[in-house]
Parts: C-alpha cells; sequence; structure tokens
C-alpha cells in the first residue's frame, strides 16, 4: 500500500505567477505511477499530469510541470503562469504497477487573486 | 462517449432509510471504483471490482456493499443510513493506471 502526504491544506498565487504544490509518498514498490488531480468547484476530477516511476524525465503538461525526486520520494507540481481557471482542490495520488486504485492525498487548495 | 455517469447527482436521506447509487462506464474498463470525498480527507477508497462479477474492500467499506452484475455497471448500496455517510460519493473506472471519474453524488443523511 502507498501512503501521499500533501503538507500544504491551502495555497495562493497571484495570477501571472509561479506556484509549486509539494507531494510525498511513501511505498515499497519499485514500479509505480504518481498522478495530479484537479477539482474546480463543479467538483469533476480532472486529471493534469501523470509520471511514471521509471522514467527520469519529468513529465509535464503545457503550464504544468512535476519535479519527480524518486530517492526522496518527492513529486511537486510546479504551474507556470497562473491564471484564474486554475483555483481549485489539487490532489497527489499513487498506485503501484501490480495495484488498482489510486490513494490518494488530502489535498491543496489553491486560490489565484488577480 | 458519456465516459463515467453517475446517478443521482443528489440525495437526501433520513437515518435508517436505504438507497442505491449507480454507476455506468462505457469504456470497457475492466477496473471501477468507489470512492467518498470528507473535506480535509481526500478520497478514500470503498470498494472496488476488477471485473464482472468481482467485488473487494477498500479502506472504508463498512455500511455499504457493492454489485457489478454487468461490466459496464458498478453500484453502490447502503442499507441504513447514517449521518456519519454524508459524504461526496465518487465513481471512477480504468484500465491500466489513472482513473476516469463521474462528476459525483452529494448525499446527505439527516
Amino acid at each position: 500500500a502507498q501512503t501521499v502526504t500533501q503538507s500544504q491544506p491551502e495555497m495562493s498565487v497571484q495570477e501571472a505567477e509561479t506556484v509549486t504544490l509539494s507531494c510525498t509518498y511513501d511505498t515499497s514498490e519499485s514500479d509505480y505511477y504518481l498522478f495530479w488531480y484537479k477539482q474546480p468547484p463543479s467538483r469533476q476530477m480532472i486529471l493534469v499530469i501523470r509520471q511514471e516511476a521509471y522514467k527520469q524525465q519529468n513529465a509535464t503538461e503545457n503550464r504544468f510541470s512535476v519535479n519527480f525526486q524518486k530517492a526522496a520520494k518527492s513529486f511537486s507540481l510546479k504551474i507556470s503562469d497562473s491564471q484564474l481557471g486554475d483555483a481549485a482542490m489539487y490532489f497527489c495520488a499513487c498506485v503501484s504497477n501490480s495495484g488498482y486504485a489510486l490513494n490518494f492525498g488530502k489535498g491543496t487548495s489553491l486560490l489565484v487573486t488577480p | 462517449n458519456a465516459g463515467v455517469t453517475q446517478t443521482p447527482k443528489f440525495r437526501v436521506l433520513k437515518t435508517g432509510q436505504s438507497m442505491t447509487l449507480l454507476c455506468a462506464q462505457d469504456m470497457n474498463h475492466e477496473y471501477m471504483y468507489w470512492y467518498r470525498q470528507d473535506p480535509g480527507m481526500g478520497l478514500r477508497l470503498i470498494h472496488y471490482s476488477v471485473g464482472e462479477g468481482t467485488t473487494a474492500k477498500g479502506e472504508v467499506p463498512d455500511g455499504y456493499n457493492v454489485s457489478r452484475l454487468k461490466k459496464q455497471n458498478f453500484l453502490l448500496g447502503l442499507e441504513s443510513a447514517a449521518p456519519s455517510q454524508t459524504s461526496v460519493y465518487f465513481c471512477a473506472s480504468s484500465f491500466g493506471p489513472g482513473l476516469t471519474f463521474g462528476s459525483g453524488t452529494r448525499l446527505t443523511v439527516v
């Protein structure tokens, strides 16, 4: 089983600035996947970015990128050029390659100010 | 493609009443899941299924039952609702790593 910790319950960023959301995880597996999901006020869970643990290269999706530090079991999300539409709850999650369900952190609420 | 569809979207129950939440997916996914989301708790797994006719317990299964009689449907039942089951319930499905979520059901037990 994996445990996922998000130590920042709330974060705030100004529009156009950059913000980094932290996530650490614990797993005994050698092969696993990491995810960031976004949940806007609409409640819909939206996949932001995915990282395979065997890949050394950090995943990027447009303005979203991760800093994956496997030895430190850290998986932070960087949002560049923040937009008002980025305001949401962000959840970090982990699943082993042999598992099924994702294990989620408790989430970070991101506020974007004009 | 509709993806993952949950019904109903909102429901209010009285303590002791029963109800069933329906989840349907049209992506031919093998795996399906039920999570609950509570403030400050993230998403916690209730039950899951790795194929038609199979179910398994997750992290918080007490007070819930599930059935997967057809591959595309995954039902979550509350036999005797309690205020502690007030939550937002999410269904999800997957074929490999990564989940596709439904839009959630907000359930209030009074």
